[in-house]
C-alpha cells in the first residue's frame, strides 16, 4: 500500500539533544497527525494539524503543517530516554482515508 | 479506562480457518477505522465507518475480509480462509465528530501458521 516518506528512518541521539523529523508527500493533505508507537502497542496520538502553516506544541513536542500542504515536521526538544519509539506521520487523503508514513525509529542514549 | 479496546490481543490460527476481531471505540465516537500493520511498516488503511455505514474500503480489503458495525458502536473484522500473508497487527481507531483526531486501540496481533 501507499506510504509517506519519513526522514530519517532511524536515529540515535544523546539524552538532552533536540530531534527533528519530517514527512513528505507528492500529494496535498488536509490534515496531518503525528503518532508515537511502542513495541506491541497501538499508536498514540501526539499532535494534530489542520491548516497549512499551523504550528502546534504538546509539551516538548512541536509539529508544523507545511505551507505547501505536502509535508509536515515534528521536533522533540531536550530528549529523554522515554522518547524511544517509532514516530509516524499520517496525512488525510480524501474525506476518510489516512496514509501513514514509513516511521522514524528513535533511540535515546542516556 | 475509556480508550479504544480490542479483543483478542493475540490470535494464532491455522491457514484456512476463519477469525473474527472485535473493536470497541471510545464512547460516542461516531467514526471508526480499521488498519493493518506489518512488521517495520506504518499502519495501512483498510476500512472506515461513520456510525453504522461503511463509507470507504481499501483495495487491500479482499473478498475474504468483511467488517461490520451493526449498531454504530462496536465493530467486527472477519477474515475468512486465512492465509499466511494475513499475519499482521490489526488496529482499530475511533474519532469523534469535528476535527479529525484518531485514537488507536492496542491492536490484535494475528499469526497464521
Amino acid at each position: 500500500g501507499q506510504q509517506l516518506n519519513q526522514s530519517p528512518q532511524s536515529m540515535f541521539i544523546q539524552e538532552g539533544e533536540d530531534v527533528s523529523m519530517n514527512c513528505t508527500s507528492s500529494s496535498i493533505f488536509n490534515t496531518w497527525l503525528w503518532y508515537k508507537q511502542e513495541p506491541g502497542e497501538g499508536p498514540v496520538l501526539l499532535i494534530a494539524l489542520y491548516k497549512a502553516g499551523e504550528l502546534t506544541s504538546n509539551g516538548r513536542l512541536t509539529a508544523q503543517f507545511g505551507i505547501t500542504r505536502k509535508d509536515s515536521f515534528l521536533n522533540i526538544s531536550a530528549s529523554i530516554p522515554s522518547d524511544v519509539g517509532i514516530y509516524f506521520c499520517a496525512g488525510q487523503q480524501g474525506t476518510y482515508k489516512y496514509i501513514f508514513g514509513t516511521g522514524t525509529r528513535l533511540k535515546v542514549l542516556a | 479506562d475509556t480508550g479504544v479496546s480490542q479483543d483478542p490481543r493475540h490470535k494464532i490460527t491455522k491457514r484456512g480457518q476463519n477469525v473474527t476481531f472485535r473493536c470497541d471505540p471510545i464512547s460516542e465516537h461516531n467514526r471508526l477505522y480499521w488498519y493493518r500493520q506489518t512488521l517495520g511498516q506504518g499502519p495501512e488503511f483498510l476500512t472506515y465507518f461513520q456510525n453504522e455505514a461503511q463509507l470507504e474500503k481499501s483495495r487491500l480489503l479482499s473478498d475474504r475480509f468483511s467488517a461490520e458495525r451493526p449498531k454504530g458502536s462496536f465493530s467486527t473484522l472477519e477474515i475468512q480462509r486465512t492465509e499466511q500473508g494475513d499475519s499482521a497487527m490489526y488496529l482499530c481507531a475511533s474519532s469523534p465528530k469535528g476535527p479529525e483526531t484518531q485514537y488507536f486501540g492496542p491492536g490484535t496481533r494475528l499469526l497464521v501458521l
